[in-house]
């Protein structure tokens, strides 16, 4: 079952825009992370927030989380067209065990950065 | 490149025929996970092994099967398969289990014809 959805399913932009993406999940979470997979591809990490953070920042990557509404999300500044993908998020539940690691993946937002 | 492999890279088999799909994770990573991909049901966890034992299960069907070696590599075997089946099946590995990251596997595409 999917824990995440991401918000919009597909988005085209401009090369320099940034790109916004949306991710709503169901149930508490030690963390949520971002992932990207280019078409057909393995999936490459981006970065994880963890549950007590509120803002996180890599590169031209900044990620929020608000617990409250149990949503995160991830915008891209200065869009690439090498940043065409599909991006997921990711949830890790707090119901989850010791040990156990059930990384629960939302459908995705397929991004199109037009050059 | 990940460090985690995968093969084989594509598999062409016939309904009710079983396959082994392989798995070799990173370097120090005892925690394997597998995934399935279609189109219809994005990616679908399966389940988890963390140095050699079974510790969480996802949406796996009865129909398949999975392990994880003394040397930490992994197989999911897929029996009876259906044309349902047909997905890319994801590997990834971690250090351990919360608060990493899980790198995965350039993936094995799966026809089941």
């Amino acid at each position: 079952s999917q824990q995440g959805e991401e918000d919009p399913q597909a988005l085209s932009i401009q090369e320099g825009e940034n790109a916004t993406m949306n991710c709503s999940y169901k149930t508490s979470i030690n963390n949520l992370q971002w992932y990207r997979q280019n078409s057909g591809r393995g999936l490459v990490h981006l970065i994880l927030i963890r549950s007590n953070e509120r803002e996180k920042h890599s590169g031209r990557l900044r990620v929020t989380l608000d617990t409250s509404k149990k949503s995160s999300s991830l915008l891209i500044t200065a869009s690439r067209a090498a940043d065409t993908a599909s991006y997921f998020c990711a949830t890790d539940p707090l119901s989850s065990g010791a040990g156990s690691y059930q990384l629960t993946f939302g459908k995705g937002t397929k991004l199109s950065v037009i050059p | 490149d990940s460090g985690v492999t995968q093969t084989p890279k594509h598999l062409i088999t016939a309904t009710g025929q079983r396959v082994t799909l392989r798995c070799s994770p990173r370097s120090g990573d005892l925690s394997v996970y597998w995934y399935q991909q279609s189109l219809d049901q994005g990616l679908q966890f399966l389940i988890q092994y963390y140095n050699g034992e079974e510790r969480a299960k996802g949406n796996i069907l009865e129909r398949f099967s999975a392990q994880q070696f003394p040397d930490l590599h992994s197989e999911l075997n897929l029996s009876s398969l259906e044309l349902g089946d047909s997905a890319l099946y994801f590997c990834a590995s971690s250090v351990e289990g919360h608060n990493t990251e899980a790198f995965f596997g350039q993936g094995t595409r799966l026809t089941v014809v």
